[in-house]
């Protein structure tokens, strides 16, 4: 069964600093898609970025990037040069490519950024 | 840019009484989901819709609720019977198709529910 770990409850980074939030998952698949979701207090949810398990290179977008290390099932988020509008939650999910691939999701971090 | 809807935005009923959430996929997806968020926990998967049925459905989605594409563009989830524990902020998703694993699946602003 897919598994989503997202052991960082909460993190408080300054303004313009990197953060990295972490995520490691378990999965028998081998061909699977991992996404980060972020959360802000409205409630909705945003597609950030997406990694697939074939691709050769880490994904970016903007000021996302996703450092992902296969042998070490983990697929961490960086957001470079925070600002005040990244504070929100953040999800980690996975999606393996069989069925009607739905997504799972890990417990998520809550990110603040100070000013 | 296209987006999936949700209405209503906040939705307060009894327990017992019925709902249905509504949602406006994206034009041209093909695949549907609804999700529920409890209050300060993770997004959790409930079921899956594809060529007017459901593909998979989780633990969670036993028989107090079901799912119906009434017509080409409405996408909805019905809680028979509403529980306390029903709580909670319902999303729907969409995807255009899913094969190779990279199509992104795009969510509605949610329905919070609460019962009383």
């Amino acid at each position: 069964a897919q598994k989503i770990t997202q052991t960082q409850p909460g993190m408080f980074v300054q303004e313009k600093e990197a953060v990295t939030l972490d995520c490691t998952y378990d999965t028998s698949d081998p061909s699977y898609g991992l996404f980060w979701y972020k959360q802000p207090s409205s409630g909705e949810m945003i597609f950030l970025i997406y990694q697939g398990s074939y691709d050769q290179q880490n994904a970016t977008e903007g000021r996302y990037s996703l450092n992902f290390q296969k042998a070490r099932k983990s697929a961490n988020l960086v957001i470079s040069a925070s600002q005040l509008g990244d504070s929100a939650m953040y999800f980690c999910a996975m999606r393996e490519v069989q069925g009607a691939q739905k997504l799972v999701f890990g417990q998520g971090t809550r990110l603040t950024i100070n000013p | 840019e296209p987006e999936v809807t949700q209405t209503p935005s906040h939705q307060v009923t009894q327990m017992g009484q019925e709902v249905i959430l509504r949602c406006v996929p994206i034009s041209n997806h093909l695949y549907f989901y609804w999700y529920r968020q409890i209050l300060g926990q993770k997004v959790e998967f409930l079921v899956s819709f594809y060529n007017n049925e459901i593909s998979e459905k989780s633990e969670i989605f036993d028989d107090q609720f079901s799912v119906e594409r009434p017509d080409g563009s409405n996408f909805t989830l019905k809680i028979r019977s509403t529980k306390l524990e029903d709580s909670a902020m319902y999303f729907c998703a969409s995807t255009r198709h899913i094969a190779g694993g990279e199509e992104t699946q795009y969510f509605g602003p949610g329905t919070r529910l609460l019962v009383l």
